[in-house]
């Protein structure tokens, strides 16, 4: 029983590199979301998707990307990492009540 | 703007009595509020929920209340332990948005004995 499965765990970049973070969801959830978290900061949404297909701006979405081509996969993409979104990246599903998480992507940008 | 507050500061309490913290929002029609625990590098685990025509949910030794009037809601672990220790976080979807789920900041519960 799976659940919200996120990939890779931790990752170092170089600025300027780019990388997809993936996410899997096995419970046919039809949304799905990317926070980062920061110390202080508590999780802030990057985007979001209310279905296959779908994806929409949350609240902190420049220099992301992402992809909602499969109902189960959700793809965050930075194009050209940049220091400042040195963060831990947790990615969620829901079925529109409670929200599943993953276990989170450490990702460091130098 | 939006804002959903948190106490940032830590609550310490002893063993056995009881821990509530306290989430208040601000220019916000949440159609639901949501309770989250998470333990440090884990992801939040969901908790309780509680809709706006409701007034209170109880969980075993977890309670939630929920004030539109105050914009405010209280959550409740009674007989609190140590394995209670976390941080909190609340939760809120508003009426009419697509589902999208913002969040507090966290508070950090410490219980000691």
């Amino acid at each position: 029983n799976a659940g919200v499965t996120q990939t890779p765990k931790f990752r170092v970049l170089k600025t300027g590199q780019s990388m997809t973070l993936l996410c899997a969801q096995d419970m046919n959830h039809e949304y799905m979301y990317w926070y980062r978290q920061d110390p202080g900061m508590g999780l802030r949404l990057i985007h979001y998707s209310v279905g296959e297909g779908t994806t929409a701006k949350g609240e902190v979405p420049d220099g992301y990307n992402v992809s909602r081509l499969k109902k189960q996969n959700f793809l965050l993409g930075l194009e050209s990492a940049a220091p400042s979104q040195t963060s831990v990246y947790f990615c969620a599903s829901s079925s529109g009540l409670e929200a599943f998480f993953g276990q989170g992507t450490r990702l460091t940008v130098v | 703007s939006q804002k959903i507050e948190q106490n940032s500061e830590a609550l310490n309490i002893q063993e056995g009595k009881t821990a509530t913290l306290t989430c208040n929002y601000t220019n916000y029609s949440p159609a639901y509020l949501q309770w989250y625990r998470q333990d440090p590098g884990r992801g939040p685990v969901f908790l309780l929920l509680i809709r706006e025509n409701e007034k209170e949910k109880r969980k075993e030794r977890l309670k939630v209340t929920f004030d539109t009037t105050l914009k405010q809601s209280l959550f409740h672990i009674t007989a609190s332990q140590p394995a209670d220790s976390a941080t909190y976080l609340c939760a809120l979807r508003r009426t009419g948005t697509a589902s999208k789920l913002t969040f507090g900041t966290g508070t950090r519960l410490q219980v000691t004995l």
